[in-house]
């Protein structure tokens, strides 16, 4: 089965300051690869994905995820945080062609400082 | 597009009593997942159907929850009885039929149980 890690549980940067998110996947293949968003006490908000083609994807917001074969990574980054992007960030797989299960990493909390 | 619709948005029970939670997908799309998000467990699957059928319930974590969805355009999830430990927030996502594999979030419902 396919799993998702996040390392990093609490981040905290300063305003203007760039971000990087990581999120290492496990799975035999690639797989489907997200980027979700949550604000405090709202759902979760596509930031983007990656399905095949080129690595480097580009989202809403600013943010940007590269996809990673050799260390089935799919760090998410934005060169220059507002502190509208506190939030809590979520890396999900799913695996091709039939299962449609999303499995989720344990989130990533942002704290943007002025 | 109203995007995906949950209601309540938050519920208040005591232990023993039926919750109901319910949901209206993004029309046109076929595909509808609950999750349940919690602190100790993070974002987990609970079921999903496809075209009205439940395909994975595995998710599901006792008799005491069970989901239904009558048609293309409503489902429920229902718990009785309620405990406490079943207090959390539940989200409902759906997905269209376009093979892309991504799914959107309703706001989610905060039921609390006393």
């Amino acid at each position: 089965a396919q799993s998702v890690t996040q390392p990093d549980i609490h981040i905290t940067v300063s305003e203007g300051a760039s971000l990087e998110l990581r999120c290492n996947y496990s799975y035999g293949a690639t797989p489907y690869l997200f980027w979700y968003v949550q604000s405090p006490g709202q759902g979760l908000q596509l930031l983007l994905k990656y399905f095949s083609g080129d690595t480097l994807v580009q989202g809403i917001k600013g943010f940007e995820a590269e996809f990673k074969r050799s260390q089935s990574s799919f760090n998410l980054r934005k060169p220059s945080v507002h502190w509208s992007d506190a939030a809590e960030y979520f890396c999900a797989v799913s695996v091709r062609f039939g299962n449609e299960k999303l499995t989720f990493g344990t989130g990533t909390r942002l704290t943007i400082i002025p | 597009d109203a995007g995906v619709i949950q209601s309540p948005r938050h519920e208040v029970t005591e232990m023993g009593q039926e919750v109901t939670l319910r949901c209206k997908p993004i029309s046109g799309h076929n595909s509808l997942f609950w999750y349940r998000q919690t602190m100790m467990r993070g974002l987990e699957l609970l079921i999903y159907f496809n075209n009205n059928v439940p395909i994975d319930d595995s998710g599901m974590p006792e008799d005491r929850f069970s989901a239904k969805m009558p048609n293309a355009s409503f489902s429920t999830l229902k718990i009785q009885p309620s405990e406490p430990r079943d207090s959390a927030v539940y989200f409902c996502a759906s997905r269209g039929t376009s093979g892309q594999e991504t799914q959107y979030f309703g706001p989610g419902t905060r039921l609390l149980v006393l």
